[in-house]
């Protein structure tokens, strides 16, 4: 079974720093695309980021370009998000989200999220 | 970039109904690049819909996807208690992966 495990939220100050994990089990990890989605809260969905199988290619949305940092570690099985310069826009539920084999930017298994709260 | 716009914003059927969501692109998606999925209160999504027409493992097959070019439905059949939950679309062929804002299906 796939199971996808978000941890590392919780509260930030505004241009503070946070790293979100997320611990994927239940498939061949190193072969999918993976990605982070968010939901602010009471809001709709957000693609963030994406980096393929590999690591050597990465996306971003436009809103976190420059401040936030996708990666992974195949050896672990674990997908991270570095997040710096948050600003109080960024609060949402941080989605892991397993990408399909053919077409990697479609979401076929998701985590059940973390909460970011960026406030002073 | 493509916006996608839901329509309507919340729909209120009763249990056994049919529910009818639309899903219009600023532009064509190509490939039929177009997902559903669904978020129950308090849960992540999940996956209903892929290639606009394709149930994913598991879903039942109340629930139908159609269209291409820029105009998507989904449509559930009849509704079940466990079907009343936010729907969202999303193209997948072209960054930026843009969802639509999502439709709430409410019990009447």
């Amino acid at each position: 079974e796939v199971q996808l495990a978000e941890s590392g939220g919780g509260l930030a100050r505004p241009g503070g720093s946070l790293r979100l994990s997320c611990a994927a089990s239940g498939f061949t990890f190193n072969t999918c695309a993976m990605s982070w989605v968010r939901q602010a809260p009471g809001k709709g969905l957000e693609w963030v980021s994406t980096i393929n199988y590999s690591g050597s290619s990465t996306y971003y949305a436009d809103s976190v370009k420059g401040r936030f940092t996708v990666s992974r570690d195949n050896s672990k099985s674990t997908l991270y998000l570095r997040m710096n310069s948050l600003r109080a826009e960024d609060t949402a539920i941080y989605y892991c989200a397993k990408g399909e084999y053919n077409y990697g930017f479609l979401f076929d298994r998701w985590g059940q999220g973390t909460l970011v709260t960026v406030s002073s | 970039e493509i916006v996608l716009t839901q329509s309507p914003g919340t729909l209120s059927l009763s249990p056994g109904g049919r529910a009818t969501l639309s899903c219009r692109a600023s532009q064509s998606v190509t490939g039929g690049y177009l997902a559903w999925y669904q978020q129950r209160p308090g849960q992540a999504p999940s996956l209903l819909i892929s290639g606009a027409s394709s149930r994913a493992t598991g879903i039942p097959d109340r629930f139908s996807g159609s269209g291409s070019g820029t105009d998507f439905t989904l449509t559930i059949s009849r509704l079940e208690p466990e079907d009343f939950a936010v729907y969202f679309c999303q193209h997948y062929g072209s960054s930026p992966w843009t969802f639509g804002q999502g439709t709430k299906v409410e019990i009447k």
